[in-house]
């Protein structure tokens, strides 16, 4: 059974960055995209980008591009997100999730990273 | 990029009762090459990750049960739950992925 496990809640100050992580339990991790999307208080899921191992090409929405990075490490079946210049409104819950690298319905989620961003 | 609109924002239903839940695309996810709507449909109840119900509009994913239903294509779709029961209480969103960025809607809660 595939699972996505991610790194535990982060407290930021504002202009800074943070890095989460994603392990992916299973021998899927290559040949799967790992997605990342946050969801702040209250409102819907937003997408930010993802990555499929395989390629090791990363894709990112043009809301984020210029400060967010997303890479993988092969030999852990870990993905990570990486975001820069944080600002209060950054504050959210992050998830990384699984897709199929042509359809982007996220079929498993980790169970979210809460990211606060405050002075 | 492609915006998702869903109604009611919050809907009170009584137990065996039906909810209807509609989201609205802003352009077309019927893709005609294969013929199949690039829709689905999630559940998250507090606190958790939210959980894939349906995909292509309409086919439910591995242990959803039937009294959950996805109808629509092109911009309009609606989920139905056809008998309310208490575990269905929790945020209800669709989510295209017909094109990049993928976009949700902003969700439908359903409560007692």
């Amino acid at each position: 059974q595939v699972q996505l496990v991610q790194s535990g809640t982060e407290v930021k100050k504002p202009g800074s960055s943070v890095k989460v992580s994603c392990k992916v339990s299973g021998n899927t991790f290559s040949r799967y995209a790992t997605n990342w999307v946050r969801q702040a208080p209250g409102q819907g899921p937003e997408w930010m980008g993802a990555v499929v191992p395989m390629s090791r090409t990363p894709i990112y929405a043009e809301k984020f591009q210029g400060r967010l990075t997303i890479t993988v490490d092969e030999s852990t079946n870990t993905a990570y997100l990486d975001l820069s210049s944080l600002t209060v409104d950054d504050t959210a819950v992050y998830y990384c999730a699984r897709s199929i690298p042509q359809l982007r319905y996220l079929d498993i989620w980790g169970r979210g990273t809460l990211v606060t961003v405050s002075s | 990029d492609i915006v998702m609109t869903q109604s009611p924002g919050s809907l009170a239903v009584s137990l065996g009762e039906r909810a209807t839940i509609d989201c609205k695309a802003s352009q077309s996810l019927l893709y005609r090459g294969n013929n199949q709507n690039y829709l689905a449909w999630y559940q998250q109840k507090s606190g958790q990750p939210p959980r894939l119900l349906m995909i292509w509009g309409s086919t439910r994913e591995s242990g959803v049960p039937d009294r959950f239903s996805g109808s629509g294509s092109g911009t309009d779709f609606t989920l139905t739950i056809s008998s309310l029961q208490a575990e269905d209480v929790a945020v209800y969103f669709c989510q295209q992925y017909l094109s990049l960025p993928v976009t949700f809607g902003g969700g439908t809660k359903v409560e007692l």
